[in-house]
C-alpha cells in the first residue's frame, strides 16, 4: 500500500488553465503539507494542514489554494496557470503539528508542465 | 528567513570513494534531517539530530551536528552507487508549527 499518493503523476496544460492535484496519506498522520520544487530541486514549504487546518501559509499567490476535506486528504488547487508555476509538486504527512523532530512522508510528486 | 546552504552543490565520484556534504545557516535550529531523494521519488527521510554536537551513524553514513546547531555534516565511506541521488538538509525552526526550511541539495552521483 502506498502512504501518500497523489494523482496525477505528470500534468501538461495550457496557460490560463485551472488544475487540480489530489494528495491522499494512509498512515493516519495528522499534520499534511505541499511543498513546490523548482528545475533546480529546491524544495519550498507551500501550505499546511492539522486536522484540518490551514497552521502554515507560505508567501504563494492567492491563485494557490489547498483543500482538506478530512485529514487524510489534501488537494492543491492552481486557478490562472502561469509559465512560472512548473515545477514538480509533492505532498507529505507527518504524524504530530509540524516536522521539527518528526518523520516527514513525502508522496511520489505531480510533475506540472504549463505551456 | 532562514537560509540553509549546502556545498558542494554536485558531487561526482568513483565507487570506494569517501565524500563530505555540508549545510551552513548562520540560523539556529532546533533541530536538523538529512533526507535522500532519487529521481522521480520524494525525498525519504535519513536521519534527524537534535542534539549540538551530536553525531548519528547509519550503516557508512555518519552525521554530525554542528555544536551551535547552525550547521550539519554528512559524511560516506566507502561510497556505492546505490548512494547516487540528491541530498537534502532540512532545519526546523523550532516555532510553533516546526516549519521545514529545505537546502538547495547536492547531488551525488557514484560511478561504478
Amino acid at each position: 500500500d502506498t502512504a501518500v499518493s497523489q494523482t496525477p503523476k505528470y500534468l501538461v496544460t495550457q496557460m490560463g488553465n485551472d488544475k487540480s492535484i489530489k494528495c491522499e496519506q494512509n498512515l493516519g498522520h495528522d499534520t499534511m503539507y505541499w511543498y513546490k520544487q523548482d528545475s533546480k530541486k529546491f524544495l519550498k514549504i507551500m501550505f499546511s494542514y492539522n486536522n484540518k487546518e490551514l497552521i502554515i501559509n507560505e508567501t504563494v499567490p492567492n491563485r494557490f489554494s489547498p483543500k482538506s476535506p478530512d485529514k487524510a486528504h489534501l488537494n492543491l488547487h492552481i486557478n490562472s496557470l502561469e509559465l512560472g508555476d512548473s515545477a514538480v509538486y509533492f505532498c507529505a504527512s507527518s504524524q504530530v503539528r509540524g516536522g521539527g523532530t518528526d518523520t516527514q512522508y513525502f508522496g511520489p510528486g505531480t510533475r506540472l508542465t504549463v505551456l | 528567513t532562514q537560509l540553509l546552504e549546502q556545498s558542494p552543490q554536485f558531487l561526482s565520484i568513483q565507487e570506494g570513494e569517501n565524500l563530505t556534504v555540508y549545510c551552513n545557516s548562520s540560523s539556529v535550529f532546533s533541530s536538523l534531517q538529512w533526507y535522500r531523494q532519487e529521481p522521480g521519488e520524494g525525498p525519504v527521510l535519513l536521519v534527524t539530530v537534535v542534539t549540538g554536537g551530536e553525531v548519528k551513524k547509519l550503516k557508512r553514513l555518519t552525521f554530525q551536528f554542528g555544536d551551535a546547531r547552525k550547521d550539519s555534516s554528512l559524511h560516506i565511506t566507502a561510497a556505492q552507487p546505490g548512494d547516487t541521488g540528491l541530498y537534502l538538509c532540512a532545519g526546523a525552526d523550532g516555532g510553533s508549527n516546526y516549519k521545514l526550511t529545505f537546502g538547495k541539495g547536492t547531488l551525488l552521483t557514484v560511478n561504478p
